[in-house]
């Protein structure tokens, strides 16, 4: 069974002080690791897909990188609208059967 | 481009009434479809998904049922609504092992 752990449940950073979200997991077959961003009562929004370890993406103050048992989403100089919940989820098997999702981090951003 | 428009975005429902919420996916052709429920503390549970018209999987066994009654056309139901239905659904569709994309939600409070 897939399994995925966000650490931590929860994060308070002043604006501009840099930090990074973990993401560990367990899969049989990894085929893709996902990061998304959700804001109150809204759906998930797409961030990053990573596929093997070493890989890494960035977007704008993001950046996800990748190894074999975990991931880490650095957010360097974060302004308050970066405050949001981030999920990370993985995807394994023939692909049909969806993403198993992580509980996510809360970040807030304090001016 | 694609999108998917999920509704209604808020409901209130008193324990042991009947359930419908409708997901619709534009701008592609058999997505694979999924139902999420998301409740405080719990991250993004997987309820259902499918790969075709008819074809429904169960993620968990639960009061609640799923149908794809054409291409691009999800529907979660129940027949008798418990308390500990209550929660964010989304709706997500995804292409083989590509990313997922989320609706907006429902948010469902039973009473």
């Amino acid at each position: 069974e897939d399994q995925v752990t966000q650490s931590p449940e929860a994060l308070r950073l002043q604006e501009g002080e840099s930090s990074s979200l973990n993401c560990s997991y367990t899969v049989s077959g990894l085929r893709g690791l996902f990061w998304y961003r959700q804001d109150p009562g809204k759906g998930p929004e797409f961030l990053f897909t990573l596929y093997s370890a070493g890989e890494e993406k960035e977007k704008e103050r993001l950046k996800a990188t990748l190894t074999k048992k975990e991931s880490f989403l650095h957010i360097t100089a974060p302004k308050p609208e970066d405050s949001a919940t981030y999920l990370c989820a993985v995807g394994s098997g023939g692909g049909a059967d969806g993403l198993t999702f992580g509980k996510g981090t809360h970040l807030i951003i304090q001016p | 481009s694609q999108t998917i428009h999920q509704w209604p975005a808020t409901l209130v429902q008193p324990v042991g009434s009947p359930l419908s919420l409708e997901c619709t996916v534009e701008g592609t052709s058999n997505p694979n479809l999924y139902w999420y429920r998301q409740a405080a503390g719990r991250g993004l549970q997987l309820l259902f998904y499918s790969v075709g018209i008819g074809q429904i999987s169960s993620e968990v066994p639960q009061n609640l049922s799923a149908s794809r009654p054409q291409d691009r056309q999800f529907i979660l139901s129940s027949k008798k609504l418990l308390l500990s239905d209550s929660g964010f659904y989304l709706c997500a569709w995804r292409l083989s092992n590509e990313k997922l994309f989320f609706g907006s939600g429902t948010q469902l409070s039973v009473l």
